[in-house]
C-alpha cells in the first residue's frame, strides 16, 4: 500500500507570505494527524482529524494556521501569514483506528521562512 | 507543556557496540513507542509497548515499558552503520503522542 504522502517536501517562503502544505493519508485511514518539529526540539502535536471532522486542534500555535480535510481524504495545512518562527518540519500521519497503536508518518515538509 | 526527558541527546559509538537510550516523564502514559527518523524521512515505528513492565524485541532492538508507566528504554545490540539516525520516544494517551527531543546516533565503522 502507498504510504502517507506529503507535498511539497521543501518550501522556502518570505515572511508574510502564505504556504499550503498537503497530506495524503494511507487509503482507508480515517484518522489524520499533523505534527511539527521546530529545529532541535521535540515533535509536537498540532491537530487530529477523524474523517473530515477536527477532533482536537489544541496544538495549533495560533490563528495563522488553518487545517482542512474536505471529504475526509487528503488534508491541507495553511499558514497565513507565515512568520520566521513557523520554520520547521511539518509531519502528517495517519492511522486506521483511533488509539495509540502507532501511526504511519509521512516524510514531512521542511518549511523555511526567511 | 508536558515534556519527555530523553537521554542521551547524542551518541557516537563503534560498530558492533550495544546502545542504550531512555525516556522519563513526570506523567503516566498508556503506551510507549519508539520511532527512528532517517535524514529526509519521517519517523518510522520501531516498537510499541502497551503494558507496564512489558519487554518487547524487534530484531536487534529491545524496549521496555517501565513499571511506573513513566519511563521506557530502548536497547540496540551489535550496532551497524545503518542504525545511524535520530531515535524518538513517544508517550501516548489515546491518539495524541508526546515526543522526546530525540537521541542522535552515529555509528563509526
Amino acid at each position: 500500500e502507498a504510504g502517507v504522502t506529503q507535498f511539497p517536501s521543501h518550501s522556502v517562503i518570505e515572511k508574510g507570505q502564505t504556504v499550503t502544505l498537503r497530506c495524503d493519508p494511507i487509503s482507508g485511514h480515517d484518522n489524520l494527524y499533523w505534527y511539527r518539529r521546530v529545529m532541535g526540539k521535540e515533535i509536537k502535536f498540532l491537530l487530529h482529524f477523524v474523517k473530515e471532522s477536527k477532533q482536537d486542534e489544541s496544538g495549533m500555535p495560533n490563528n495563522r494556521f488553518l487545517a482542512e480535510r474536505t471529504g475526509g481524504t487528503y488534508s491541507t495545512l495553511k499558514v497565513q501569514p507565515a512568520e520566521l518562527e513557523d520554520s520547521g518540519v511539518y509531519f502528517c500521519a495517519s492511522s486506521q483506528e483511533t488509539g495509540s497503536g502507532g501511526y504511519t508518518f509521512g516524510s514531512g515538509t521542511r518549511l523555511t521562512v526567511v | 507543556g508536558q515534556q519527555l526527558n530523553q537521554s542521551p541527546q547524542s551518541m557516537f559509538i563503534q560498530e558492533g557496540e550495544d546502545v542504550s537510550m531512555n525516556c522519563t516523564s513526570s506523567s503516566i502514559f498508556n503506551t510507549w513507542l519508539w520511532y527512528k527518523q532517517d535524514p529526509g524521512e519521517g519517523p518510522v515505528l520501531l516498537i510499541a509497548l502497551y503494558k507496564a513492565g512489558e519487554l518487547t524485541s524487534n530484531g536487534r532492538l529491545t524496549a521496555q515499558f517501565g513499571i511506573t508507566r513513566k519511563d521506557s528504554f530502548l536497547n540496540i545490540s551489535a550496532s551497524i552503520p545503518s542504525d545511524v539516525g535520530i531515535y524518538f520516544c513517544a508517550g501516548a494517551r489515546q491518539y495524541k503522542y508526546i515526543f522526546g527531543t530525540g537521541t542522535r546516533l552515529k555509528v563509526l565503522a
